[in-house]
């Protein structure tokens, strides 16, 4: 069945500090979608990419679909403290989750 | 505030019963789905219906199962309860069948003695 990766699964780094978390897949995904915790919440929507090649920027987040859409990156330029918190991608089809990447940060 | 709503937000029960989780979607939406998050972990994809109908099965097991109403609110019925299946038991709502933005409600944290 389809799997999907994450690496790394925590990252710990000072505030200010470039963050990126990898997702890739066994199979092609028809898309991807990313999605934020906080401590304590629950998942949020933040992107959905569905080109080969796709890359969107929301403010310091940069997220990137490759272009045999089986692997993504979400990199966060300059960290800040209200990052925190676990990211996860989740490819479509299967509704499978990758198992997040958790983010930590030094203020 | 995402719209989706589960109850209720704390379950605390013992080994071998039965207790039933509740998700309204958000208005409009026709697909619930249901995921499983034990501490520490990652979310773990159960079951998908859209409109009334099973549209995806996941790692779901068979003491578990699911319906969604007329009304498109969900029910998720977990029998035979097992210290391991204390979780975070999550629902989300999107407006189509899949490939869509999901919205997660608050989640219902079921515990077992």
């Amino acid at each position: 069945g389809q799997q999907v990766m994450q690496i790394p699964q925590y990252q710990h780094v000072q505030e200010g500090e470039d963050f990126t978390t990898y997702c890739n897949s066994s199979t092609t995904l028809s898309n991807i979608q990313w999605y934020k915790q906080r401590p304590g919440g629950h998942p949020v929507f933040l992107i959905q990419l569905v080109k080969s090649g796709e890359v969107k920027k929301q403010k310091r987040l940069t997220f990137q679909f490759g272009e045999a859409k089986k692997n993504s990156s979400l990199h966060i330029t300059a960290t800040q403290t209200t990052d925190v918190g676990t990211y996860f991608c989740q490819g479509a089809q299967k509704l499978v989750f990758g198992q997040g990447t958790r983010l930590t940060i030094n203020p | 505030d995402s719209g989706v709503t589960q109850t209720p937000k704390h379950l605390i029960t013992a080994t071998g019963q039965r207790v039933t989780l509740r998700c309204s979607p958000r208005s409009g939406d026709l697909s619930v789905y249901w995921y499983q998050q034990s501490l520490d972990q990652g979310l773990q994809f159960l079951i998908q219906y859209y409109n009334g109908e099973e549209r995806a099965k996941g790692n779901i097991l068979e003491r578990f199962s699911a319906q969604q109403f007329p009304d498109l609110h969900s029910e998720l019925n977990l029998s035979s309860l097992e210290l391991g299946d204390s979780a975070l038991y999550f629902c989300a709502s999107s407006g189509g069948a899949g490939n869509q933005p999901q919205h997660f409600g608050d989640g219902t944290r079921l515990s077992i003695l």
